[in-house]
């Protein structure tokens, strides 16, 4: 069975400021990491795939990977209220395997104007 | 459609009744994923498909439960004999395939028993 863990927050963040948001996942095998935004009431949005070690900027988001360390993270700069929302992050073995994309309980994040 | 698209948008029956739950998602996308969403809950696993077959249904709660893919594009989340615990959001996602393109969500099927 895979695991994603995520602190549930809510994390609060000043407005303008870094929001740092983690996330780690038990199963090796995993390959695909990706990140969901989803406002109250709302499905999930996708903002960030990532597939290998290290950075990847869309914007003012950065994921980052750590696959020897299992650790996965989202960095968003210069928060916006409108950044104020849940946060998933799911993690997928190549071809699906067991469970298909898992999911963690996702964090909340508060941006304080 | 262009995007993962889910009906009915909101689902009210009574306790003990049988429901249907419809996906349609993107047009060529083979993989097809539904999960259940409590309320503070991340999306929990319920099934996944890839073209028609079950791919994985370790998530479905119990034998009241049942999807099916008849065709590989659209899918039917069945539920029998309704208990007021199914009430939640439930989700479907599509993507291409399973070799670890972006999963898409539809909007949801809020479901409540009563």
């Amino acid at each position: 069975q895979k695991e994603v863990e995520q602190n549930s927050g809510p994390l609060s963040v000043p407005e303008g400021a870094i929001a740092s948001l983690n996330c780690t996942y038990s199963d090796r095998v995993s390959q695909s990491f990706f990140w969901y935004r989803q406002y109250s009431g709302k499905s999930p949005e996708l903002i960030m795939s990532i597939y290998s070690n290290g950075d990847k900027e869309d914007g003012r988001f950065t994921a980052q990977l750590n696959k020897a360390s299992q650790y996965v993270s989202l960095l968003i700069r210069d928060s916006q209220p409108s950044d104020s929302a849940t946060y998933l992050c799911a993690v997928l073995r190549k071809g699906g395997g067991a469970d298909g994309l898992t999911f963690g309980k996702g964090t909340h994040l508060i941006i304080q104007p | 459609g262009a995007g993962v698209s889910q009906t009915p948008s909101n689902k009210v029956t009574e306790k003990g009744k049988y429901v249907e739950l419809r996906c349609d998602p993107i047009s060529g996308h083979t993989a097809l994923y539904w999960y259940r969403q409590s309320l503070g809950q991340g999306p929990e696993f319920l099934i996944y498909f890839q073209g028609t077959g079950a791919a994985d249904d370790s998530g479905l709660p119990n034998d009241r439960f049942f999807a099916v893919r008849p065709e590989g594009s659209v899918s039917t989340l069945k539920i029998q004999r309704t208990e007021r615990g199914d009430s939640a959001v439930y989700l479907c996602a599509s993507s291409f395939d399973l070799s670890g393109t972006e999963a898409f969500f539809g909007q949801g099927t809020r479901l409540t028993v009563v």
